[in-house]
Protein backbone atom coordinates (compact mmCIF):
# COMPACT_ATOMS: atom_id res chain seq x y z
CA UNK A 1 0.00 0.00 0.00
CA UNK A 2 1.77 3.07 -1.16
CA UNK A 3 1.01 6.18 1.27
CA UNK A 4 3.18 8.69 -0.14
CA UNK A 5 4.40 9.86 -3.68
CA UNK A 6 6.90 12.05 -4.47
CA UNK A 7 7.57 14.20 -7.63
CA UNK A 8 9.94 13.39 -10.38
CA UNK A 9 13.37 14.19 -10.67
CA UNK A 10 15.34 17.40 -10.58
CA UNK A 11 18.51 18.93 -12.47
CA UNK A 12 19.42 22.52 -10.88
CA UNK A 13 22.32 25.00 -10.93
CA UNK A 14 24.44 25.33 -7.97
CA UNK A 15 22.48 28.75 -6.19
CA UNK A 16 18.97 27.95 -7.02
CA UNK A 17 16.02 26.50 -5.40
CA UNK A 18 14.15 23.14 -5.66
CA UNK A 19 10.83 21.87 -4.28
CA UNK A 20 9.89 18.93 -3.86
CA UNK A 21 6.46 17.39 -3.28
CA UNK A 22 5.17 14.42 -1.54
CA UNK A 23 1.54 13.66 -2.52
CA UNK A 24 -0.20 11.63 0.99
CA UNK A 25 -3.55 10.20 1.46
CA UNK A 26 -6.01 12.33 3.75
CA UNK A 27 -6.01 9.95 6.58
CA UNK A 28 -2.08 10.11 6.01
CA UNK A 29 -1.94 14.14 6.09
CA UNK A 30 -4.91 14.36 8.89
CA UNK A 31 -3.13 11.86 11.54
CA UNK A 32 0.87 11.85 10.35
CA UNK A 33 3.98 14.13 11.11
CA UNK A 34 5.68 13.64 7.86
CA UNK A 35 9.54 14.02 7.58
CA UNK A 36 12.18 14.98 4.80
CA UNK A 37 14.96 12.79 4.95
CA UNK A 38 18.15 12.85 2.28
CA UNK A 39 20.99 10.89 1.32
CA UNK A 40 23.89 11.73 -1.05
CA UNK A 41 24.87 8.92 -3.79
CA UNK A 42 26.73 6.17 -1.93
CA UNK A 43 26.06 7.59 1.52
CA UNK A 44 24.15 7.13 4.92
CA UNK A 45 20.36 9.15 5.56
CA UNK A 46 20.69 12.89 7.01
CA UNK A 47 17.55 13.93 8.53
CA UNK A 48 16.60 17.23 7.44
CA UNK A 49 13.01 18.17 9.43
CA UNK A 50 9.24 17.87 9.69
CA UNK A 51 5.55 19.03 9.30
CA UNK A 52 3.21 17.99 11.96
CA UNK A 53 -0.92 17.39 11.22
CA UNK A 54 -1.22 21.38 12.45
CA UNK A 55 1.42 22.77 10.04
CA UNK A 56 3.94 22.96 12.71
CA UNK A 57 7.67 22.98 11.36
CA UNK A 58 10.94 21.99 13.43
CA UNK A 59 14.53 21.56 10.96
CA UNK A 60 17.67 20.03 11.74
CA UNK A 61 20.39 22.86 12.63
CA UNK A 62 22.61 21.74 9.38
CA UNK A 63 19.79 23.03 7.49
CA UNK A 64 18.01 25.98 9.28
CA UNK A 65 17.66 29.12 7.39
CA UNK A 66 17.83 26.88 4.23
CA UNK A 67 14.85 24.71 3.91
CA UNK A 68 10.94 25.20 4.06
CA UNK A 69 8.68 22.42 4.71
CA UNK A 70 4.93 23.75 3.65
CA UNK A 71 1.49 22.05 3.24
CA UNK A 72 -1.18 22.56 1.02
CA UNK A 73 -4.67 20.79 3.11
CA UNK A 74 -6.56 21.25 -0.34
CA UNK A 75 -4.59 18.26 -1.73
CA UNK A 76 -2.74 16.51 0.95
CA UNK A 77 0.73 17.63 -0.12
CA UNK A 78 3.37 18.36 1.38
CA UNK A 79 6.76 20.64 0.06
CA UNK A 80 10.32 20.65 0.89
CA UNK A 81 12.40 23.40 -0.60
CA UNK A 82 15.61 23.92 -0.12
CA UNK A 83 17.49 27.10 -1.29
CA UNK A 84 20.72 28.03 -1.95
CA UNK A 85 21.72 24.95 -3.75
CA UNK A 86 25.40 23.42 -3.78
CA UNK A 87 26.77 20.48 -5.35
CA UNK A 88 26.68 18.63 -2.21
CA UNK A 89 23.00 19.04 -2.27
CA UNK A 90 22.84 16.54 -4.48
CA UNK A 91 21.12 13.36 -2.77
CA UNK A 92 17.70 11.36 -2.98
CA UNK A 93 15.45 13.06 -0.98
CA UNK A 94 12.41 10.98 0.76
CA UNK A 95 9.67 12.16 2.81
CA UNK A 96 8.32 9.90 5.37
CA UNK A 97 5.40 9.28 7.92
CA UNK A 98 5.36 8.89 11.36
CA UNK A 99 1.97 8.51 13.39
CA UNK A 100 2.08 10.97 16.19
CA UNK A 101 3.90 10.61 18.53
CA UNK A 102 5.49 7.05 17.77
CA UNK A 103 9.50 7.88 17.15
CA UNK A 104 9.38 5.95 13.87
CA UNK A 105 8.86 6.13 10.38
CA UNK A 106 7.09 3.33 9.41
CA UNK A 107 6.10 4.24 5.54
CA UNK A 108 8.63 6.08 3.35
CA UNK A 109 8.13 7.42 -0.48
CA UNK A 110 9.87 6.46 -3.19
CA UNK A 111 12.43 9.03 -3.38
CA UNK A 112 13.23 12.19 -5.08
CA UNK A 113 16.85 12.59 -7.25
CA UNK A 114 17.69 16.49 -7.08
CA UNK A 115 20.82 16.74 -9.01
CA UNK A 116 23.15 20.07 -8.71
CA UNK A 117 24.73 20.83 -11.60
CA UNK A 118 26.58 24.12 -13.39
CA UNK B 1 29.80 12.64 10.74
CA UNK B 2 26.80 10.84 12.13
CA UNK B 3 25.68 11.31 15.33
CA UNK B 4 25.22 7.63 15.75
CA UNK B 5 27.85 5.43 15.13
CA UNK B 6 27.76 1.64 13.45
CA UNK B 7 30.16 -0.52 12.08
CA UNK B 8 30.47 0.22 8.29
CA UNK B 9 30.06 -3.65 7.30
CA UNK B 10 29.25 -7.10 8.44
CA UNK B 11 29.05 -10.47 6.66
CA UNK B 12 28.16 -13.91 7.22
CA UNK B 13 27.01 -17.15 5.54
CA UNK B 14 24.07 -18.11 4.23
CA UNK B 15 22.31 -19.65 7.79
CA UNK B 16 24.53 -17.47 10.33
CA UNK B 17 23.78 -15.54 12.99
CA UNK B 18 24.60 -11.91 12.71
CA UNK B 19 24.59 -9.05 15.00
CA UNK B 20 26.21 -5.46 14.88
CA UNK B 21 25.37 -2.17 17.00
CA UNK B 22 24.65 1.48 17.24
CA UNK B 23 26.11 3.42 19.61
CA UNK B 24 25.02 6.73 20.62
CA UNK B 25 24.52 9.03 24.27
CA UNK B 26 22.00 10.28 27.03
CA UNK B 27 20.74 12.64 24.49
CA UNK B 28 19.42 10.15 21.74
CA UNK B 29 19.48 6.45 22.48
CA UNK B 30 19.90 6.60 26.16
CA UNK B 31 16.42 8.54 26.56
CA UNK B 32 14.37 7.43 23.69
CA UNK B 33 13.75 4.72 21.26
CA UNK B 34 15.54 3.19 18.14
CA UNK B 35 14.49 2.35 15.28
CA UNK B 36 16.12 0.33 12.29
CA UNK B 37 15.63 0.10 8.58
CA UNK B 38 16.65 -1.97 5.87
CA UNK B 39 17.56 -0.40 2.30
CA UNK B 40 18.02 -2.75 -0.13
CA UNK B 41 20.21 -1.75 -3.38
CA UNK B 42 18.01 0.90 -5.45
CA UNK B 43 15.15 1.12 -3.12
CA UNK B 44 13.90 2.96 -0.41
CA UNK B 45 14.35 2.48 3.45
CA UNK B 46 12.06 0.30 4.57
CA UNK B 47 11.07 0.33 8.52
CA UNK B 48 12.28 -2.92 10.08
CA UNK B 49 12.71 -2.88 14.37
CA UNK B 50 10.73 0.06 15.89
CA UNK B 51 10.33 0.95 19.98
CA UNK B 52 13.80 -0.90 20.54
CA UNK B 53 12.73 -4.34 19.59
CA UNK B 54 9.23 -4.45 18.15
CA UNK B 55 8.43 -5.85 14.79
CA UNK B 56 5.82 -4.44 12.05
CA UNK B 57 3.66 -6.72 10.48
CA UNK B 58 5.29 -8.55 7.51
CA UNK B 59 9.09 -8.32 9.14
CA UNK B 60 10.23 -12.04 9.41
CA UNK B 61 11.20 -12.92 13.59
CA UNK B 62 14.62 -13.09 12.22
CA UNK B 63 15.09 -9.88 13.20
CA UNK B 64 15.53 -9.09 15.97
CA UNK B 65 16.59 -5.07 18.14
CA UNK B 66 17.63 -4.84 21.34
CA UNK B 67 18.89 -1.87 23.76
CA UNK B 68 20.87 -1.39 26.34
CA UNK B 69 21.62 2.52 28.40
CA UNK B 70 23.38 4.21 25.19
CA UNK B 71 23.36 1.41 22.44
CA UNK B 72 21.60 -0.70 20.10
CA UNK B 73 21.80 -3.92 18.47
CA UNK B 74 19.88 -5.87 15.55
CA UNK B 75 20.53 -9.51 14.85
CA UNK B 76 19.82 -11.10 12.09
CA UNK B 77 19.46 -14.87 12.41
CA UNK B 78 19.19 -17.65 9.64
CA UNK B 79 20.67 -15.41 7.71
CA UNK B 80 19.39 -15.57 3.45
CA UNK B 81 20.65 -13.32 0.54
CA UNK B 82 18.06 -11.53 0.37
CA UNK B 83 18.86 -9.91 3.92
CA UNK B 84 22.04 -8.25 1.86
CA UNK B 85 21.19 -4.50 2.05
CA UNK B 86 22.27 -1.48 4.02
CA UNK B 87 21.19 -0.57 7.68
CA UNK B 88 20.48 2.59 9.75
CA UNK B 89 19.42 3.13 13.33
CA UNK B 90 18.24 5.68 14.49
CA UNK B 91 16.66 7.80 17.50
CA UNK B 92 15.06 11.20 18.27
CA UNK B 93 17.81 13.61 20.18
CA UNK B 94 16.52 15.51 22.81
CA UNK B 95 19.80 17.94 22.58
CA UNK B 96 19.50 18.96 18.72
CA UNK B 97 15.90 18.71 18.88
CA UNK B 98 15.92 16.33 15.76
CA UNK B 99 16.12 12.70 14.69
CA UNK B 100 19.68 11.17 14.01
CA UNK B 101 20.66 8.22 11.52
CA UNK B 102 23.76 6.08 12.40
CA UNK B 103 26.35 5.75 9.73
CA UNK B 104 24.72 2.57 8.06
CA UNK B 105 26.15 -1.19 8.23
CA UNK B 106 26.62 -2.56 5.03
CA UNK B 107 25.36 -6.62 5.23
CA UNK B 108 26.86 -9.08 3.26
CA UNK B 109 26.18 -12.81 2.46
CA UNK B 110 29.05 -14.68 1.43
Amino acid sequence: QVHLVQSGVEVKKPGSSVKVSCKASEYTFRNYYIHWVRQAPGQGLEYMGIINPAGGTNYAQNFQGRVTVTRDTSTSTVFMELRSLRSDDTAVYYCAREMTPTQYFDSWSQGTLVTVSS
Amino acid sequence: QSALTQPPSASGTPGQRVTFSCSGSNSNIGSNPVSWYQQLPGAAPKLLIFGNNQRPSGVPDRFSGSKSDTSASLAISGLQSEDEADYYCAAWDGSLNSYVFGSGTKVTVL
